[in-house]
């Protein structure tokens, strides 16, 4: 069975500082990974994706996220956080054979000006 | 190009009533899922459908819940009758296909209070 695990429901930065959100994945099989985000009041937008090509994926916004088999983990950075950038993450995992995403509890970031 | 959209955005019910929620997914789009997100916790698969036939259900929480979509356009889901429990967040969610790596395009949800 899948499963997601996002360390941290909140994390707060101040802005212009890095911004680490940190994900965990379990899968038998090798997984497509996912980082969503969904801000106030709208639906959940991709932020970028992992489909077996390269290990460090850039995604919207200035986010990236990296691959590490031998750890299980697609944790997600940005350099320097906006204060647009509050808002709710979601990392989540699909197998590479099915459609059923499977989604972390979320992590919701603050960003303080 | 419209994205997925989701009606109503907010529903507030008593106990034992019928609620009826409606997702519009991106116009060509043959695969449509439903999730829910009860308050705090993961965002759950409930169902996916490809054009009008039910390919995965495993994730109904039980037969107060009825999914359609008539014609593999939009899909309703209907509670009946709704629980204390059945509050949270349903998300509705379209993909051209259902390849793995394909993206899930999410509409804003509808939130539901069961009282």
């Amino acid at each position: 069975a899948q499963s997601v695990t996002q360390l941290g429901s909140h994390v707060s930065v101040s802005e212009g500082a890095l911004v680490l959100l940190r994900c965990n994945y379990s899968s038998s099989v090798p997984p497509y990974l996912f980082w969503y985000v969904q801000y106030p009041n709208q639906g959940l937008q991709l932020l970028l994706k992992y489909t077996s090509a390269a290990t460090l994926v850039k995604g919207i916004n200035g986010f990236e996220a990296e691959f590490k088999k031998s750890e299980t983990s697609f944790h997600l950075t940005k350099p320097s956080a906006h204060m647009s950038d509050a808002a709710e993450y979601f990392c989540a995992v699909r197998n590479t054979g099915g459609f059923k995403t499977i989604f972390g509890a979320g992590t919701r970031l603050f960003v303080k000006a | 190009e419209a994205g997925v959209t989701q009606f109503p955005s907010h529903s507030v019910i008593e106990k034992g009533q019928t609620v009826t929620l409606r997702c519009d997914p991106i116009s060509g789009h043959d695969n449509l899922y439903w999730y829910r997100r009860v308050m705090g916790k993961e965002i759950k698969f409930l169902l996916h459908f490809v054009k009008e036939s039910k390919q995965d259900e495993s994730g109904m929480p039980n037969n107060r819940f009825l999914a359609e979509r008539t014609g593999g356009t939009y899909s309703t889901l209907k509670v009946q009758p709704a629980e204390l429990e059945d509050s949270g967040v349903y998300f509705c969610a379209s993909s051209q296909s259902e390849a793995g790596g394909e993206t899930q395009y999410f509409g804003p949800g509808t939130r539901l209070l069961v009282l």
